[in-house]
């Protein structure tokens, strides 16, 4: 079964940089695509960006100056980094595995991310 | 960026209901849309892709439909388990964008 579980830190202070990992286990990440999706307080949801099976990525043009999504193929782990963050980042972060067309079929539980000084 | 105006935000049904929720899109997504559950506390679960794909493990009680612009998911007969927030994604085009969810309750 595709398991996908987000860690890191759950308090970043403004202006740094916030970094999250995903486990992947029954799967490998050189097949299909691996994205970060993040829901705010009040539940608006946004997609972040996914990194493919060949190491290619695509990111929100929104975040495209502050995120970068990257592997290590041989823990099965992709990453998450945005930098510059504000309280507005404040949010829980979301793993998952995409299909070739954009459908997300397996998603992490989730990590509270919380922005202040 | 493709606008997902999802409606109704909240729902409260019986058991037994037949339930609609619906998302538009502001352009023409070419019926790439999911369906998501997300219960409390839990990670969201994949329902229904491409508009009306039935995924592996879902109840069939769970189908939608649409085209164009317009989409629809049906719980044909509501059941306690259902009690969650469900949302949409279209990824017709990038960025992929979401419903705004609607929470569902038993009445």
């Amino acid at each position: 079964e595709v398991q996908l579980q987000e860690s890191g830190p759950g308090l970043v202070k403004p202006s740094q940089s916030l970094s999250l990992t995903c486990s992947v286990t029954g799967y490998s990440i050189t097949s299909n695509y691996w994205g970060w999706i993040r829901k705010f307080p009040g539940n608006k949801m946004e997609w972040m960006g996914y990194i493919s099976y060949s190491g290619s990525t695509s990111y929100n043009p929104s975040l495209k100056s502050r995120i970068s999504i990257t592997r290590d193929t041989s823990k099965n782990q992709f990453f998450l980094q945005l930098n510059s963050v504000t309280t507005e980042d404040t949010a829980t972060y979301y793993c998952a595995r995409g299909r070739a067309y954009g459908t997300l079929d397996y998603w992490g539980q989730g990590v509270m991310v919380t922005v202040s000084s | 960026d493709i606008q997902m105006t999802q409606s109704p935000s909240f729902l409260s049904a019986s058991v037994g209901d037949r339930v609609t929720i619906n998302c538009k899109a502001s352009q023409n997504i070419n019926k790439y849309l999911d369906w998501y559950q997300q219960k409390h506390g839990e990670a969201p679960k994949l329902l229904i892709y491409n508009t009306n794909n039935l995924q592996t493990g879902i109840p069939s009680r769970f189908s939608g439909s649409g085209s164009g612009t317009d989409y629809t998911l049906t719980i044909s007969s509501l059941q306690p388990e259902d009690v969650a927030t469900y949302f949409c994604l279209q990824h017709s085009s990038r960025p992929l964008t979401f419903g705004s969810g609607t929470k569902l309750e038993i009445k």
